[in-house]
């Protein structure tokens, strides 16, 4: 069985630009959550998507949003990029239980 | 206000000997907690979790404390391998709007020294 695919690996962008980060959740699974890494904050929690439905939000400012489409793949979006921004982010899919999230291998964005 | 703390941000035990990696949470809210363990350049993979219902949890090598009126959970590692050498992040679910978000720890770097 597949696991959680998240592309690209790694990008870079100028101040600015926008990005979209892509996910394909486990087969089966409908629950596609997304993560922000950071050296000083650890993993926070960005949104939740079930059935293509934001459930849930994390406290990110607008420019962060994200989407997910009939077949539960998800991308996210960042407009108007900020050095602050850099980071790894990590998709997770599940079967909707809080527990055992699978987690992609991130994609590392840099922002210059 | 981080509501799971890590306060130790790296920790360095020689093979064969135990790990004590430990998680602080400050919400009573919290019934559920696990640990995910992280390598450079993978995504966290579920460890082991641990219900509020029961003061331990043992899975192999690892085995998970909680002590729910110092809201504390620590996770042992017996014996410690080269191999259990990642980021150890302690998470704690909680819903909102039928969903469920995760609320991680900054994590604890385990290096284990063969």
């Amino acid at each position: 069985k597949a696991g959680v695919t998240q592309t690209p690996r790694y990008l870079i962008k100028t101040r600015g630009q926008q990005v979209t980060l892509s996910c394909s959740p486990i087969s089966g699974h409908r629950s596609v959550s997304w993560y922000q890494q950071t050296p000083g904050q650890g993993l926070q929690f960005l949104f939740e998507y079930f059935s293509e439905t934001q459930r849930n939000k994390g406290n990110f400012p607008g420019r962060f949003s994200g989407r997910q489409f009939s077949n539960s793949r998800s991308e996210m979006n960042v407009s108007t990029l900020e050095l602050g921004d850099s980071a790894l982010y990590l998709c997770a899919s599940s079967l909707g239980a809080p527990e055992k999230l699978f987690f992609g291998s991130g994609t590392q964005l840099s922002v210059l | 206000d981080q509501q799971v703390k890590q306060n130790s941000p790296s920790l360095s035990v020689q093979e064969g000997r135990i790990s004590i990696l430990n998680c602080d949470y400050t919400n009573s809210m919290f019934d559920y907690f696990l640990w995910y363990k992280k390598y450079p350049a993978e995504g966290p993979t579920f460890l082991i979790s641990i219900s509020s219902i029961k003061d331990k949890n043992e899975d192999g090598r690892f085995t998970v404390f909680l002590n729910k009126s110092a809201k504390h959970l620590s996770l042992h590692i017996v014996p410690s391998q080269p191999g259990d050498s990642a980021v150890y992040f302690c998470a704690a679910p909680h819903s909102g709007a039928g969903s469920y978000q995760l609320t991680f720890g900054k994590g604890t770097k385990l290096s284990v020294i063969p």
